[in-house]
């Protein structure tokens, strides 16, 4: 299994700043990907975060606004940037840990509630 | 792309069955998974097929037919702490990470 700690669990910002999201591992990962669950929606992936290269991101989704770090294979922080209401969701770290080794569950953080007023 | 469906509200009484439903289309399909989320929490997970056939796990089974584009979660004896949303999530070969469905939102009531 993989213990996931993600922090902030939750925070109220102001619309225009920006907030970085943080996601701890306590083992080594290849890939770490970062979801976005709307209100009353299902997990939208963002972006897959690999170690040593930029991050991949998914269609509607974009650096400028949602650049991502991943400095080393336990470690990763998402950041919201300019927020608007819009962004007013419940942001999800997960990682599959053994998928390299056969076993393919994907282990979430406790997830962020990030509310723009 | 990928496309999961799955009903988006369901009500069940409590000690009773329930069976939540998934379909899916994908190129490259390697493997599909339930998972479980109460308001407010992150998914846990609940179940992973990638061969055909029926995976039991205590009260939850699920079931899968590749053929059919079709999966199934079977809740047994249903209690209220089973009131939650079940996430459907397919992974495909195109891509690393899992494809979720819109859930399904399930109410046991008394």
């Amino acid at each position: 299994s993989a213990v996931i700690s993600q922090k902030p669990s939750r925070d109220i910002c102001q619309r225009g700043t920006s907030l970085t999201i943080q996601c701890q591992v306590d083992s080594q990962v290849t890939m770490m990907f970062w979801y976005r669950q709307q209100p009353g929606q299902s997990l939208t992936l963002i972006a897959t975060a690999n170690q040593g290269s930029e991050a991949t991101y998914e269609s509607g989704f974009v650096i400028d606004k949602f650049p991502i770090s991943r400095p080393n294979l336990t470690f990763s922080t998402l950041t919201v940037s300019n927020m608007s209401p819009e962004d007013s969701s419940i942001y999800l770290c997960s990682v599959d840990k053994d998928r390299e080794r056969g076993n393919t569950e994907a282990f979430f953080g406790q997830g962020t509630r990030l509310t723009v007023v | 792309g990928q496309n999961i469906d799955q009903p988006t509200e369901m009500t069940a009484t409590e000690g009773a069955i329930v069976q939540i439903n998934c379909t899916y289309q994908t190129s490259g399909f390697n493997g599909l998974f339930w998972y479980q989320q109460h308001a407010g929490e992150a998914p846990t997970f609940l179940s992973y097929n990638v061969l055909d056939g029926l995976e039991e796990k205590g009260r939850f089974s699920s079931f899968l037919s590749r053929s059919k584009g079709y999966s199934y979660l079977l809740l047994k004896e249903l209690q209220m702490k089973d009131s939650a949303s079940y996430l459907c999530a397919v992974y495909s070969n195109s891509g690393y990470a899992l494809n979720f469905g819109k859930g399904t939102s399930l109410l046991v009531t008394p």
